[in-house]
This record gives C-alpha cells, structure tokens and sequence, in this order.
C-alpha cells in the first residue's frame, strides 16, 4: 500500500481556522484528493490537486507540493457542523489509496 | 444533481450466504470504483471498472466479484459471507478513468451474523 499520514484528531473552537496536514510517499502519483466523511455517511468531494500550489474553494483550501510528498487542507471559519473525519487521499495508478483520516472537533 | 446510487442501503445477511450490492453511477460517467470500509477504518479500494472492463484491482477476496453492466451499472458480488465482511460498501464514480474527481454513493451497510 501506499505510505500516507495524517494526524488522528485536532480540536478547534467555533470560528477558528485549523490545518490539516497529509504526508505521503507513493510512485505513480496522479493527484491527492481530500475527503469529509461524517460517522456512517459517504465521503464527500472536497478538493483535488494535482499541480503543486494552493486551490482554494470558499472556506475551504488545499496545497500540494510534490517535491515534497506533502498537502494540508485549510479550514476556516470553522462552524460546528464540521465537526467529521477529513480523508487524504491519493490517486496512483489512477485509484483512490485513503489515510487513515483527521476527526476535526469543532468546539463552541 | 443526480448522485451515485447505492442499493440497498441496509442488508443483513448470515454466514456462508451471498449478497449482491448495486451501484448506479452518476450519468455519463463511464468509470466505477468500490470500496470497503471497516467500523473505524478508513476506505480500502476493491475493484474498479472503465468501460465495462475490469481497469484495477485491489484488496478484494477471492469470494468475491463484480461486473459492470452495458447501462454502466456495476454489481457486487460476495460469496460465502464471513462476519469479518460486515462493513460499509461505497461505490464511487467518475467521469473517466483519469479520476479527476470521484464522488461517492451513500453507501451499503452490510452486516452479517
């Protein structure tokens, strides 16, 4: 399988911006995807990279450096209903290898 | 906008029996992917079809097999169930084979006892 870390769990008060970060060592690299998945539900898109540098999508953005094996996903303003397991996820040979995910608890 | 379809939603099954999971993928998307996920695991990659032929395959047991259909649906197959197949079954679809990106169904809860 594929070598891709990312922490277990961060906590954040309402308001605040959090980042998370997603190491990986693959070959055949394809582009890296992140993911919210809340408990018992279907992940959901929430960004793509394939080229190095930041997308940004509303409150949410991503960054991607190659060279360096390495994303972070960018939440601001956070709100309580983002409270869920954000997935890292890579794309080799044109499929999907996921991290084991980040739980982001969003705090009042 | 139309989604990927998963059914059933909930099934129940006990061991050494078959179950069959369907999955609709969003109209013209022509690349289907199935994936198993664990209780606290994060999604491991079955099989994958483009164009109604096989196009990967991962972690997926001998008991079970999958297809996919002219309409591009794709179905399931488990054989001779074993406790430790209880799990989520996503189905994901995309555009092409390419995966730029790839979006889910709802999933299909499979527990067997």
């Amino acid at each position: 399988g594929q070598n891709i870390d990312q922490p277990t769990e961060m906590t954040a008060t309402e308001g605040a911006i959090v980042q998370i970060n997603c190491t990986y060592q693959t070959s055949g690299f394809n582009g890296l995807f992140w993911y919210q998945q809340h408990a018992g539900e279907a992940p959901t898109f929430l960004s793509y990279n394939v080229l190095d540098g930041l997308e940004e999508k509303g409150r949410f953005s991503s960054f991607l450096s190659r060279s360096k094996g390495y994303s972070y996903l960018l939440l601001k303003e956070l709100q309580m209903k983002d409270s869920a397991s954000y997935l890292c996820a890579v794309s080799v040979d044109y499929k999907l290898s996921f991290g084991a995910g980040t739980t982001v608890t969003v705090r009042a | 906008a139309a989604g990927v379809i998963q059914s059933p939603r909930h099934l129940i099954k006990e061991k050494r029996e078959t179950a069959t999971l369907k999955c609709y993928p969003i109209p013209r998307h022509d690349t289907v992917y199935w994936y198993q996920q664990g209780p606290g695991q994060d999604p491991q990659f079955l099989i994958s079809f483009y164009e109604k032929m096989q196009s990967d395959k991962g972690s997926i047991p001998d008991r079970f097999s999958a297809q996919q259909f002219s309409d591009y649906h794709s179905e399931l197959n488990m054989s001779s169930l074993e406790l430790g197949d209880s799990a989520l079954y996503f189905c994901a679809s995309s555009l092409n084979v390419m995966n730029t990106e790839a979006f889910f169904g709802q999933g299909t809860r499979l527990t067997v006892v």
